[in-house]
């Protein structure tokens, strides 16, 4: 098992530019999640899914799409890459138990620059 | 609205001591989850431990021990005999029950550097 994985790792961009960003999930889990980590800040939550063509914003949305076409892919999207973007992406999955909620397990991170 | 603080923002120990990170978090549900993850210089998060809030009973982990205090709104996490691997970032996160609020709200984490 993978686990979590994410593509790219490192990146840079011009502001204005596009580009998504792949995380991919072996483990079946039916949620996925996008995450944003900034120095003294913590991460956090973007975008979430918790299920295959569901979406639904997080804490700091603005700026970024997300689509679950496959239950084990979760894409981000920044459409016009802006400085205030540069931060360490990651991604998660969990996987629901009634009631219970389940850890995350991470992926790696993707580390962009914005120019 | 949840809220997760951790107010020890760095820490410094010398090898073999015993060090304690706090976590203090406000909540309005009856039903939430606390869990601490480690960030190694490496990057990734690791997950440590997960607490429901109807568990109070302290865990504890070969060097590793939780102390859950539901009065006090705190889930403080000891390293004993702390080692240089244990140098990292470690966050405390709170969710809600997992029907509708799926949120994971971290703490800004605490950087725990060993000092050999």
């Amino acid at each position: 098992n993978a686990g979590v994985t994410q593509t790219p790792k490192f990146r840079v961009l011009k502001t204005g530019q596009s580009m998504t960003l792949l995380c991919a999930q072996d483990m079946n889990h039916e949620y996925m999640y996008w995450y944003r980590q900034d120095p003294g800040m913590g991460l956090r939550l973007i975008h979430y899914s918790v299920g295959e063509g569901t979406t639904a914003k997080g804490e700091v949305p603005d700026g970024y799409n997300v689509s679950r076409l496959k239950k084990q892919n979760f894409l981000l999207g920044l459409e016009s890459a802006a400085p205030s973007q540069t931060s360490v992406y990651f991604c998660a999955s969990s996987q629901t138990s009634g009631t219970i909620y389940n850890e995350q397990f991470f992926g790696p991170g993707t580390r962009l620059t914005v120019l | 609205a949840q809220k997760v603080t951790q107010a020890q923002t760095e820490i410094s120990v010398v090898e073999k001591e015993d060090v304690t990170l706090d976590c203090v978090y406000e909540t309005r549900d009856t039903t939430y989850y606390l869990f601490w993850y480690k960030q190694p210089p490496s990057g990734e998060l690791v997950f440590l431990i997960r607490r429901n809030s109807f568990d109070e009973q302290n865990e504890i982990s070969g060097r590793y021990s939780w102390n859950f205090q539901k009065s006090t709104s705190s889930f403080n996490f000891t390293i004993t005999a702390s080692q240089v691997v244990d140098s990292a970032v470690y966050f405390c996160a709170l969710s809600g029950p997992n029907f509708g609020n799926e949120k994971l709200t971290f703490g800004t984490g605490t950087r725990l550097t060993i000092i050999p």
